[in-house]
């Protein structure tokens, strides 16, 4: 079974433009989440998406945002991108259909640079 | 979600075997331990989850005394492609819960 894929792996902005980040989950699992990792502070959790609504937001400005398609494919954009929003970006999925399912499986990431 | 404390990092040689172990003191009944590796620029790998007692895959070996207050992780006859930061989260395995990533620990391997 494929695992998480994200696309594009790298990508380069400047400042003030916006960004859209592509997530495919594992084949049947239903709920997709996105985090932030820098090296200042760790792994962050961004939103997580769950049969196309967004369930679960973590402490991010409205400049990110995401959405779900009924696919379970996952989309994350951020606009008017900031120096600090460079980062590595990591999409998980997970089957979440009951007790002992909602074991996460990540992404490869998308390494996000803005100059 | 259960906070988790683990040493920031290990050093260990080629070929032995590598413990670290996570102390979650306010576990809660319903939480499941899971453990993930990650590499520099790489998403986290899940490697083990457990719950009590012990699990061991392909891969690692996941012991849990009865109080659950801690775990820890084992590796088995550990190679430089090990080196690598080890994550130990706690919380409920349905539902919506958010992973909480701590600093993890940064194991090196050494020739």
């Amino acid at each position: 079974k494929a695992g998480v894929t994200q696309t594009p792996r790298y990508l380069i902005k400047t400042r003030g433009q916006q960004v859209t980040l592509s997530c495919s989950p594992i084949s049947g699992h239903r709920s997709v989440s996105w985090y932030q990792q820098t090296p200042g502070q760790g792994l962050q959790f961004l939103f997580e998406y769950f049969s196309e609504t967004q369930r679960n937001k973590g402490n991010f400005p409205g400049r990110f945002s995401g959405r779900q398609f009924s696919n379970s494919r996952s989309e994350m954009n951020v606009s008017t991108l900031e120096l600090g929003d460079s980062a590595l970006y990591l999409c998980a999925s997970s089957l979440d259909v009951g007790v002992g399912t909602d074991t996460q499986y990540f992404g490869p990431g998308t390494r996000l640079t803005v100059l | 979600l259960a906070k988790t404390t683990q040493p920031i990092s290990m050093d260990s040689y080629e070929g032995q075997e590598v413990n670290i172990t996570c102390s979650h003191n306010n576990i809660a009944t319903n939480d499941y331990i899971t453990w993930y590796q990650q590499f520099p620029s790489q998403g986290p790998r899940f490697i083990i989850q457990g719950y009590k007692t012990k699990v061991t895959n392909e891969v690692a070996s996941l012991f849990i005394p009865a109080d659950r207050k801690s775990s820890t992780l084992s590796l088995p006859r550990v190679s430089l492609s090990d080196t690598a930061v080890y994550y130990c989260l706690v919380g409920p395995n349905f539902g919506n819960e958010k992973l909480t990533f701590g600093t993890g620990t940064r194991l090196t391997i050494i020739p």
